[in-house]
């Protein structure tokens, strides 16, 4: 059966630097999304990738954050310099169309020191 | 502003022993409400969605239900594996965002 899959399953990283989180969507699946989850908390988007384009993102995703679909199959999150706030699990998830279900990776946990 | 509200926090059941978890919501113009299953450091597994009030769907020991304000989950004579946190999320017209709930944590015991 046809998954999403992330790279790595625990990230650590100093204050500061710089983390790529990495996932592999369903491969004709359209849409590309990345959401996270800080510990006891609600699962909350923060942005959908369309058409090689950002289609819609939160407040969270501010300046700090980059996605990139570097070639046909990998999808990307980039943090430029993390903040300890920034320790979550983040999920990248996909879906065929819009309005259909997202299917999620078992995420990255990113702990930031 | 969409949000959704998911009822009761946790429930703790006998194997065996039916009940039902409830997910309000606001949003403005749905597009389709899904449940997800989470188990601890995991991501959300997909059950079911629904579009439109008065859709039911079914899987198993599972059934949602859904009307123009709340959804609910019932599940029939549970056994402990479908212990899990069970996720209700709402899309906005026009949108691709899922809005979550903080979910309701299920408990079976033997």
């Amino acid at each position: 059966e046809p998954e999403v899959t992330q790279t790595p399953s625990h990230q650590v990283t100093q204050m500061g630097q710089e983390v790529i989180l990495r996932c592999v969507p369903i491969s004709n699946h359209l849409y590309f999304y990345w959401y996270r989850q800080i510990l006891g908390q609600k699962v909350e988007f923060l942005v959908s990738f369309y058409n090689n384009e950002i289609s819609e993102k939160s407040e969270i995703f501010d300046d700090q954050f980059s996605v990139e679909r570097p070639d046909g199959s990998n999808f990307t999150l980039k943090i430029r310099s993390t903040k300890l706030e920034d320790s979550a699990m983040y999920f990248c998830a996909s879906s065929k169309h819009a309005n259909t279900e997202a299917f999620f990776g078992q995420g990255t946990r990113l702990t930031v020191v | 502003e969409d949000q959704v509200t998911q009822s009761p926090e946790a429930l703790r059941l006998q194997e065996g022993e039916s009940s039902s978890l409830n997910c309000s919501y606001t949003v403005s113009g749905l597009r389709g409400l899904f449940w997800y299953r989470q188990d601890p450091g995991k991501g959300p597994e997909f059950l079911f969605t629904l579009y439109s009030a008065g859709e039911e769907k079914e899987k198993e020991r599972l059934k949602a239900t859904l009307t123009k304000k709340e959804s609910f989950l019932h599940i029939t004579a549970p056994k402990p594996e479908d212990s899990a946190t069970y996720l209700c999320a709402v899309q906005g017209q026009g949108a691709q965002k899922l809005v979550f709930g903080q979910g309701t944590r299920l408990t079976i015991n033997p």
